[in-house]
């Protein structure tokens, strides 16, 4: 199987731009979670998808916004950046809860977004 | 507010050796407790797990110790070697919304020597 893919691996944007980042879960995983990594804050989590809805939101600004599609693959978008948005920003995917392993989640290599 | 601290920030270890990562948590809603291991540029891969169940859990020469009571846990990496040398996170995850939500630690950088 597949692991969990992400689109761009790198991006370099500038001050008050936006950026879509993707993000393809495991085959069969309709769960996808995105969370933010940086060497101050560590590993945080942005918001979780489950069946096109947004079930869970972690403590950050309306500029974070996700959504996600009917075959499970996710996009969030980052509006106005500003140079603290610099990050790695990881996506990850876990079977329905209840199901086997529904616990766990599966991360993706990351989108490094940089902020100039 | 930090609800999952880890440490030690770093460890050094020689080859063979133990290394002994530790996790402290407040949260009495947290009912699985996983470990990931991070590479440089790569996402963090799940190593072992653990349910507040069971004390004790054992995955080749990595084994997790859970106290329910001191809601501590640790990873023991036995006959640590160099292909170890990552970073490690703990994790506590609890059901929101139908879901696990994990809440990790900071982090810990392993280096074995070899």
């Amino acid at each position: 199987k597949a692991g969990v893919t992400q689109t761009p691996r790198y991006l370099i944007k500038t001050r008050g731009q936006q950026v879509t980042l993707s993000c393809s879960p495991i085959s069969g995983h309709r769960s996808v979670s995105w969370y933010q990594q940086t060497p101050g804050q560590g590993l945080q989590f942005l918001f979780e998808y489950f069946s096109e809805t947004q079930r869970n939101k972690g403590n950050f600004p309306g500029r974070f916004s996700g959504r996600q599609f009917s075959n499970s693959r996710s996009e969030m978008n980052v509006s106005t950046l500003e140079l603290g948005d610099s990050a790695l920003y990881l996506c990850a995917s876990s079977p329905e809860p209840g199901l086997a392993g529904g616990d766990t989640q599966y991360f993706g290599p990351g989108t490094r977004l940089t902020v100039l | 507010q930090q609800q999952v601290k880890q440490s030690p920030q770093s460890l050094i270890v020689q080859k063979g050796g133990i290394s002994i990562i530790n996790c402290a948590y407040e949260n009495t809603a947290f009912d699985y407790f996983p470990w990931y291991q991070q590479f440089p540029g790569k996402g963090p891969a799940l190593l072992i797990a653990i349910r507040p169940d069971v004390s004790e859990k054992k995955e080749g020469r990595f084994t997790i110790s859970f106290n329910k009571s001191a809601k501590q846990f640790s990873l023991h990496i036995m006959d640590s070697q160099p292909g170890d040398s990552a970073t490690y996170f703990c994790a506590a995850s609890e059901r929101r919304g139908g879901s696990y939500i994990p809440t990790f630690g900071r982090g810990t950088s392993l280096i074995v020597h070899p």
